[in-house]
């Protein structure tokens, strides 16, 4: 299977708002609500940051947030925050816990 | 509090063997489903394996760049995960990450990583 596909970098001022799309096909992203966003500073492990598409484990921020239509998936960082600068990755797992990760995508908070 | 440490990693040469182990805590081990990823230097993360608890049939599903030549393995007494790899490529050269699937479809909780250089 082919990774999930995400924009390689976006970018935004501090205080403003940004989107990450997350797209995959029929068989992944559309098949399950098990998308799941992780955060990763450098030299650092994944964090998890929304779970089951819209769900935040317990201490992330309220700025993230997360949906879906179909087959495309999206994370919304809302009021940047300098310290939010980092690479982006978004999964998809089956119900048997076989899974696909995006591409990554590399935030720069200008 | 969940710590997942990865141990046994370093430098082979191609078609060697390594076996990497991952030490859980905090957690009811025997229950979970745990799963390997890698990241190879300045790539992304890329799904490698899962094994599920003897309790959802023990059972393990691999991506295929690792089928047949990587395997996982649990010992429920030691809450210690196992990926032993085979056949060893240049292309295995990354940082290998222990994961906690805290929700069957979310891996929730990492560890550090172990990095395996493959180099001849």
């Amino acid at each position: 299977q082919s990774a999930l596909t995400q924009p390689a970098s976006v970018s935004g001022s501090p205080g403003q708002s940004i989107t990450i799309s997350c797209v995959g096909t029929s068989s992944d992203v559309g098949a399950y609500n098990s998308v799941s966003w992780f955060q990763q500073h450098p030299g650092k492990a994944p964090k998890l940051m929304i779970y089951e598409v819209t769900n935040r484990p317990s201490g992330v921020s309220e700025r993230f947030s997360g949906s879906q239509s179909g087959n495309t998936a999206s994370l919304t960082i809302s009021g940047l925050q300098t310290e939010d600068e980092a690479d982006y990755y978004c999964s998809s797992c089956t119900s048997s816990g076989i899974c696909l990760f995006g591409g990554g995508t590399k935030l720069t908070v200008l | 509090e969940v710590q997942l440490v990865e141990s046994g990693g370093g430098l082979m040469k191609p078609g060697g063997s390594l076996r990497l182990s991952c030490a859980v805590s905090g957690i009811t081990f025997s229950a979970a489903w745990m799963s390997w990823v890698r990241q190879a230097p300045g790539k992304g993360l890329e799904w490698i394996g899962r094994i599920k608890s003897k309790g959802g049939g023990g059972t393990t599903d691999y991506a295929a760049p690792v089928k047949g030549r990587f395997s996982i393995s649990r010992d429920d007494s030691e809450s210690t995960l196992y990926l032993q790899m085979n056949g060893l490529k240049m292309e295995d050269t990354a940082l290998y990450f222990c994961v906690w699937m805290n929700r069957v479809t979310t891996p929730g909780y990492w560890g550090q990583g172990a990095l395996v250089t493959v180099s001849s």
